[in-house]
Order: structure tokens, then C-alpha cells, then sequence
């Protein structure tokens, strides 16, 4: 199995761009994360999807971020306009929990690293 | 809302020695716990989770974590350090649902040859 896959791995973008991350998660798992990881810093969460819908989305910037996961399957992360305190990681993770506590476990991808010139 | 806080930024051990990263947790009711390892210019990896059922658990590579109670603690132990230990591990819980998970700061750790 591919795991959770994202792309691009790396992107360099000057101020006032836009750019856009993608994320595949394991077949099957219908709840997919994107975490935001600055440096020296744990993961923070951005944004969590049950299959299509978001049902956490309280610390996306919704001015300038936005997300969607069509279908229930892959997910897009959109910056526009990006600023330079959107260098980071973005990391995507999905789990396929059933609703039972302490059997939530993430799976991550490698992540985006993004810097913003 | 529940809470890990993880003890010392960086760690650094001979090769051979006792690892001991450290994460105490803040909850009114029991926690669920989980400790991540992120390689360089990798992704998390699960290393173990706590769930109640036993108070050491044994996860891969050799770690383990004990949940203490009296303590709030779920610390992070390995009987010998090796070179491909050196990471960055991350002590996680659940924060508003089983749905969310939070994690700590993060501890860096060093192995010395």
C-alpha cells in the first residue's frame, strides 16, 4: 500500500502567490487532516474532513486558506495570497477510527515543506 | 480541553544509553496517549499508544511508555540508544472528541556516538 501520499514535496514561492498542496490518503480511510508544522514546533491542526464534509475547520484561515476534498477522497490545500509566515510544513494524515476511542490513529504523509520568499 | 506537555526541546544521549523523553498529560478524565516519531524531512510514524488497557506499553523499535497516574505522566523509555533513534518524538492526545489530536512540542533527540 502507497500510504498517504502528498505532492509537491518541496515548493518555494515568493509573497503574494498562490499555491496548492495535495494529499491521497489510505484507501478507505474516510477522515483526512491537514496540520500545519512550523519549525522546532508539533504539528497544529488546520482542518479535518468525515469523508467530504468539514467538521473542524476553527484554526484554517479562512482569509486566505481554503480546502476541499471532493468525493471523499483526495484533498487540496489552497494559499492565496501566501505571506511569509506561511513557511512551513503542511502535513496531511487520514484515519479510519469507527468511532472507538483510543483507535484513532493517524497516518501522516511526508508533508509539504513551503517556503515563502 | 486535554493537553500533552512535553519536557526538554532536546535530548542528547551516548549510544547504548537510557532514553527518557518526557510528556505529561492534562486531563479530567482518562486520557488516550500517543507518542509519534518524525524522521528527518519525513512524516509522524505511530511508536505506541495508551488506552487504558495496561500501564506499560510496549511499542516498536524497542520503546516503551509507562502511564502514571499519580504523576500525569506517559514518559518515553528505551533500555539502549542507537544511532537511528535520532528524531524528533512527539507525545499526542486526544483534545475534544476522539477525533482530534493534539500534540505536543516536540522533543529533538540526539545520539552520541
Amino acid at each position: 500500500e502507497a500510504g498517504v501520499v502528498q505532492s509537491p514535496r518541496y515548493k518555494i514561492i515568493e509573497k503574494k502567490q498562490p499555491v496548492a498542496f495535495w494529499c491521497n490518503p489510505i484507501s478507505g480511510h474516510n477522515t483526512l487532516y491537514w496540520y500545519r508544522q512550523n519549525l522546532g514546533q508539533g504539528p497544529e491542526l488546520l482542518i479535518r474532513y468525515e469523508n467530504e464534509e468539514a467538521v473542524d475547520d476553527s484554526q484554517l484561515p479562512k482569509d486566505r486558506f481554503s480546502a476541499e476534498r471532493l468525493k471523499g477522497v483526495d484533498s487540496t490545500l489552497k494559499i492565496q495570497p501566501a505571506e511569509l509566515g506561511d513557511s512551513a510544513v503542511y502535513l496531511c494524515a487520514s484515519s479510519s477510527h469507527g468511532g472507538k476511542p483510543g483507535a484513532n490513529v493517524l497516518t501522516f504523509g511526508a508533508g509539504s515543506r513551503l517556503t515563502v520568499l | 480541553a486535554q493537553s500533552v506537555t512535553q519536557l526538554g526541546s532536546h535530548v542528547s544521549v551516548s549510544e547504548g544509553a537510557l532514553v527518557l523523553l518526557r510528556c505529561n498529560y492534562s486531563s479530567s478524565v482518562p486520557p488516550y496517549l500517543f507518542w509519534y516519531v518524525q524522521y528527518p524531512n519525513q512524516g509522524l510514524q505511530l511508536l505506541l499508544k495508551y488506552t487504558s488497557a495496561a500501564t506499560l506499553v510496549k511499542g516498536i523499535n524497542g520503546f516503551e511508555a509507562e502511564f502514571k497516574k499519580s504523576e500525569t505522566s506517559f514518559h518515553l523509555t528505551k533500555p539502549s540508544a542507537h544511532m537511528s533513534d535520532a528524531a524528533e518524538y512527539f507525545c499526542a492526545t486526544y483534545s475534544g472528541g476522539y477525533q482530534k489530536v493534539t500534540f505536543g512540542t516536540g522533543t529533538k533527540l540526539q545520539v552520541i556516538p
